[in-house]
């Protein structure tokens, strides 16, 4: 069966960088594009970008588009999530999701916590 | 950015009556390919988002068919035609067919009356 498992928990400071990874078993990695979204705390859920493992090929939203990077490894199936500058309000739980169609499947999140 | 707007934002239902959310976009979600690519989830307390329904009506594998999706242009609805105590959740409608970015919903809260 499809898994997505993300890395833990982070405790970030104003200004640092963050990177989360997403490890996927159960289908063929490189076939399917996988999104990055997020969820501040009581708040709607937000798209970040995708990648498409396969080719690299990758695409942002522009709210984020100067501070976030995804990239893959198809070596060990895996994709990153890197957000730079952070700042309080990018407190939320993180998710990656892949397609077809988006969120087929989805991790089981990573909380990112920033906070001086 | 395409806005969808969902109603009700709360929803307490009794265990066995239908249950039905709306939800509107800014722009007509019709692709050029065709489709019309409107997804719903489930987001049950403390768990991560799971698709119940892609593209408007296609209800995904293991979902149970009292779950279904309609709706065209830019009025779409989920709707559940017995309410479960599993069905307790928050709901999401989401658009993938103006992008970037993808857009959701601001969420239905489903809670058993």
């Amino acid at each position: 069966q499809v898994q997505l498992v993300q890395s833990g928990a982070e405790v970030k400071k104003p200004g640092a960088s963050v990177k989360v990874s997403c490890k996927a078993s159960g289908y063929s990695f490189t076939d399917y594009a996988m999104h990055w979204v997020r969820q501040a705390p009581g708040q709607r859920l937000e798209w970040m970008g995708w990648i498409i493992p396969g080719s690299g090929n990758t695409k942002y939203s522009p709210k984020f588009q100067d501070r976030v990077t995804v990239t893959s490894d198809t070596s060990s199936n895996t994709a990153y999530l890197e957000l730079s500058s952070l700042r309080s309000e990018d407190t939320s739980v993180y998710y990656c999701a892949r397609d077809p169609w988006f969120g087929a499947d989805w991790g089981q999140g990573t909380l990112v916590t920033v906070s001086s | 950015d395409v806005v969808m707007t969902q109603s009700p934002l709360s929803l307490p239902v009794t265990l066995g009556q239908p249950a039905s959310i709306s939800c509107r976009s800014s722009q007509g979600l019709v692709h050029t390919d065709g489709s019309t690519y409107l997804n719903w989830f489930q987001q049950r307390p403390g768990q991560s988002p799971r698709r119940l329904i892609y593209k408007v009506s296609n209800r995904d594998s293991g979902v149970p068919d009292r779950f279904s999706g309609s709706g065209s242009g830019t009025d779409f609805t989920l709707k559940i035609s017995r309410v479960e105590a599993e069905d307790v959740g928050v709901y999401y409608c989401m658009q993938g067919t103006h992008w970037p970015p993808y857009t959701f919903g601001q969420g239905t809260k489903l809670e058993i009356k």
